[in-house]
């Protein structure tokens, strides 16, 4: 699995988006862009994934750049809440090994 | 996520006792992980499991042994603690996207807080 490259830290305004980048120049073909993040020792959660479109649910916007080489996590309208860990992950398709390899992350702090 | 339970929650015990860390899910899926994260650190990979009969080492296996009771239920087992492993540990449990040949989603649970004095 390709490795990640992330800020260790950033912050946000209650409100604004939190846009979070990721570097994976090594990534593959068949390997996808995983978020996670984790409140303070709480489970990690997933957020969203993607292969090469850009891609949206309820909680997160994922962006990827055409070479798939970076990619960012767009929170639309953070909120206290989303103060968390954010992981960054990239994982083989139909990988037998089944691992997540988790980084240091970005702490996200948003402030009122 | 409450579809994977873990227990104990906190536990605090002594160097060379044995200790059971349980999970549970009813998320009806086939494969689960233990992990464990320290401070400051990511999280490493114990043992996997993709079905009843497949078990398989992670990263850092030595030190811990598992047991897949059922497709619902995967214990660790730490056969003599030693403060080194004072951590916390996350069960999680995936199954494959309906393309099947797509890489899966894990979801966790809470995590047991395991302190070795």
């Amino acid at each position: 699995d390709a490795k990640t490259t992330q800020p260790t830290s950033m912050d946000c305004a209650e409100g604004r988006a939190a846009n979070l980048p990721c570097n994976h120049s090594t990534i593959s073909g068949n390997e996808y862009v995983y978020w996670y993040r984790q409140i303070h020792s709480q489970g990690p959660q997933y957020i969203i994934h993607g292969l090469k479109n850009n891609e949206t649910n309820e909680m997160a916007s994922l962006i990827i750049t055409e070479d798939r080489k970076s990619s960012t996590l767009i929170l639309p309208h953070a909120t206290l809440r989303d103060t968390a860990v954010y992981y960054c992950i990239v994982r083989n398709r139909g990988s037998t090994l089944g691992r997540l390899y988790f980084g240091r992350g970005t702490q996200l702090t948003v402030w009122p | 996520d409450a579809d994977v339970t873990q227990t104990p929650r906190n536990r605090i015990t002594k160097t060379g006792k044995r200790i059971m860390l349980e999970c549970s899910q009813t998320k009806g899926h086939d494969r689960m992980y233990w992990y464990r994260q320290d401070p400051g650190l990511g999280l490493r990979l114990i043992y996997y499991s993709f079905d009843v009969k497949d078990i398989n080492k992670g990263e850092i296996s030595d030190g811990y042994s598992v047991s897949r009771q059922a497709q619902a239920k995967f214990s660790l087992s730490l056969e003599s603690a030693i403060p080194n492993q004072t951590a916390l540990y996350f069960c999680a449990t995936s199954a494959l996207d309906p393309g099947g040949a797509v890489a899966d989603t894990q979801y966790f649970g809470p995590g047991t807080r395991l302190t070795v004095l």
